[in-house]
């Protein structure tokens, strides 16, 4: 059973615009989350997170929302760079359980067009 | 600082053979982790560790073996390979559990024939 799910595999937008990936939860218990990137042949790097107590944090043109009604986050991306096409990963934790460990989505494909 | 560094980068076995998969941080890091990424699919666990001397095990442990002697080495045993392992292999570090950053290597492309 999928815990974190991101249901978009893959998202094209242009250059300037406005990208926007989605991820959704199931366990109320998780408490903090955290978006990875990655490029081919590397491996993911963290790019931002939150806490469930907040419901927005934002980094330079990194932002991530969580409503916690609706189990839902999303990571904000503007303006948009070809240098941000890559797959971007939401993760979950939940510290007092599962060891403390994250549970990753499927991840995002995005491609960021000139 | 190499970071999280992991050799080989790219690997073939037979089905059968065994292997060992090796990961170094250089950051003094107390925990590190192995996940497997299959084609499509998030990032699984597989084993992880607090410290040397202790591991323990994640969500897909079946089929592999940890040791952690030193803070710095984390390596992956694969014991009779099979198919169901051809994966890309990621290690990580962090200098805590859960809310800290994790560190990861390239990774380790096997493929089991």
């Amino acid at each position: 059973d999928q815990q974190v799910k991101q249901n978009s595999p893959s998202l094209s937008v242009q250059e300037g615009r406005i990208s926007i990936l989605n991820c959704d939860y199931t366990n109320s218990m998780f408490d903090y989350f955290l978006w990875y990137k990655k490029y081919p042949a590397e491996g993911p790097t963290f790019l931002i997170s939150i806490s469930s107590i907040k419901d927005k944090n934002e980094d330079g043109r990194f932002t991530v929302f969580l409503n916690k009604s609706a189990k839902h986050l999303s990571l904000h991306i503007v303006p948009s760079q070809p240098g941000d096409s890559a797959v971007y990963f939401c993760a979950a934790l939940n510290y007092g359980g599962s060891q403390g460990n994250l549970i990753f989505g499927k991840g995002t494909k995005l491609s960021v067009k000139p | 600082n190499a970071g999280v560094t992991q050799t080989p980068k790219f690997r073939i076995l037979k089905i059968g053979q065994s292997m060992t998969l090796q990961c170094a941080q250089d950051m003094n890091h107390n925990y590190m982790y192995w996940y497997r990424q299959d084609p499509g699919m998030g990032l699984k666990l597989i084993y992880y560790s607090v410290g040397a001397g202790i591991t323990d095990k994640g969500e897909v442990p079946n089929g592999y073996n940890v040791s952690r002697s030193t803070t710095e080495d984390f390596p992956l045993r694969l014991e009779l390979a099979a198919p169901s392992q051809t994966s890309v292999y990621f290690c990580a570090s962090s200098r805590d559990r859960g809310y800290n950053e994790q560190f990861f290597g390239p990774g380790t492309r096997l493929t089991v024939l």
